[in-house]
């Protein structure tokens, strides 16, 4: 059974830091991997996915890596800012479906 | 424009009630999901549909129904609310089954049992 682990739960940085989220998965048998980012309130917004075959994707100050053989991904945000304040969830795709990981919640201070 | 849309985005309704909750997406995508999110922010699969086909029914009580009149709509009807349905429910949608497209979520149903 497929569980996803996201480090750490919680994250406070200030504002203009680099940082980086981790997910692991225990079934490296996946499809792809996709990182989400859910606003309070709010439903979840697809950020990046990063197909198996692949080892990074990147859409402007945001990049996901994928190391399918040992189970890891992390996604990178550069000069991070205040509207970056989000829960950030990492899913796999093994079969038909998603697994989630719990998130990641990041308050970026200013 | 809302591209996955759920009414309504809260119900609070009392044990034993029957509800339904529904979802449209306007993206032309042939598959759509129901997720549901525990307070521990988990989210997991309950079901979801292929060009109003049923591909994915996890282990769900059957009170819980989905239906799917058309591909654009994918509706859960709940029976006997219990206490332990307390929940976010997401409507979700993907523009195949196949997983390389990345799925399109809705604002969330906030479900509160009394």
């Amino acid at each position: 059974k497929q569980e996803v682990t996201q480090i750490p739960a919680a994250l406070s940085v200030p504002e203009g830091e680099n940082l980086v989220l981790n997910c692991s998965f225990t079934d490296s048998a996946i499809y792809n991997l996709q990182w989400f980012r859910q606003d309070p309130g709010k439903g979840l917004t697809s950020l990046l996915l990063i197909q198996s075959s692949q080892r990074e994707q990147t859409s402007g100050r945001l990049n996901a890596s994928l190391d399918k053989s040992s189970g890891r991904s992390t996604l990178y945000i550069a000069a991070s800012q205040p509207g970056d304040s989000a829960t950030y969830l990492c899913a796999v795709r093994g079969g038909n479906k998603l697994v989630f990981g719990a998130g990641t919640i990041l308050r970026v201070k200013s | 424009d809302t591209a996955v849309s759920q009414t309504p985005k809260y119900l609070v309704t009392q044990m034993g009630n029957d509800k339904s909750i529904k979802c449209e997406q306007n993206l032309g995508h042939d598959t759509m999901y129901w997720y549901k999110q525990d307070s521990k922010k988990f989210l997991k699969i309950m079901f979801s549909y292929n060009n109003k086909e049923l591909i994915i029914n996890e282990t769900v009580p059957n009170r819980f129904s989905p239906k799917s009149p058309d591909k654009a709509h994918l509706n859960l009807h709940i029976n006997s609310l219990e206490l332990g349905d307390s929940a976010v429910y997401f409507c979700a949608s993907s523009q195949d089954g196949t997983g390389d497209q990345p799925q399109h979520f809705g604002d969330g149903t906030r479900l509160s049992i009394l």
